[in-house]
């Protein structure tokens, strides 16, 4: 089935500094999200990107579509203790698709 | 207006025992599908109901899982017998229509011991 590579797994950070993580796919998805998940939630949608090439804004995070259509990333810029938390990235492989696949999380930890 | 909420938050049960997970959707969800996290690895799509119809199930593992939406408003996930590796966190989310992103549950953490 689908698969996204989500990278890095794990960051350990310091309060203050700028995050980046990842996702790519040997196919081409034609939404990407990006999800964060907190201990004893559910994940919540953080950005969502419908076209090649999209660059998007949330507050201090920033989300890009791959202009292949097989990648995405998200920034993360002067992160705060409440940034900490498992984000995920998902998409949809082709239009009308409902069900969405998800990369493997990074786990995100900010030491203060 | 409510979120997303499952029931049980946990459930701890023995290998060849069933357990009924359930959901309950934003009201005025026609869309509501399940997902399950197993051992930190991704979240993986198992089915989507319309309605009280299943659009997909696809994602359905095997015959010892079941799921229901009678009345297309709440929906049940049955295991039945559970296995070990059935253990993980199960997601149910919620969307308006199909143009619309999905909201998802607290989820619940299964253990089959």
């Amino acid at each position: 089935g689908q698969q996204l590579n989500q990278s890095p797994q794990s960051m350990f950070i310091q309060e203050g500094e700028d995050v980046s993580m990842n996702c790519t796919s040997s196919s081409i998805f034609n939404t990407w999200l990006w999800y964060k998940q907190e201990p004893g939630e559910g994940p919540v949608l953080l950005i969502a990107l419908y076209k090649a090439g999209e660059l998007t804004s949330n507050g201090r995070l920033t989300a890009q579509f791959g202009i292949t259509r097989k990648d995405s990333f998200l920034n993360i810029s002067a992160s705060i203790p409440s940034d900490v938390g498992i984000y995920f990235c998902a998409g949809r492989d082709h239009q009308g698709a409902q069900k969405l696949v998800f990369g493997q999380g990074t786990r995100l930890t900010i030491n203060p | 207006e409510a979120g997303v909420t499952q029931f049980p938050s946990h459930s701890v049960i023995e290998k060849g025992q069933t357990v009924t997970l359930r959901c309950d959707p934003i009201s005025g969800h026609d869309n509501l599908y399940w997902y399950r996290r197993v051992m930190g690895k991704e979240i993986k799509f198992l089915l989507h109901f319309v309605k009280e119809s299943k659009q997909d199930e696809s994602g359905m593992p095997n015959n010892r899982f079941l799921a229901e939406r009678t009345g297309g408003t709440y929906s049940t996930l049955k295991v039945q017998p559970a296995e070990l590796e059935d253990s993980g966190v199960y997601f149910c989310a919620s969307s308006q229509g199909l143009a619309h992103e999905q909201f998802f549950g607290p989820g619940t953490r299964l253990t089959v011991l």
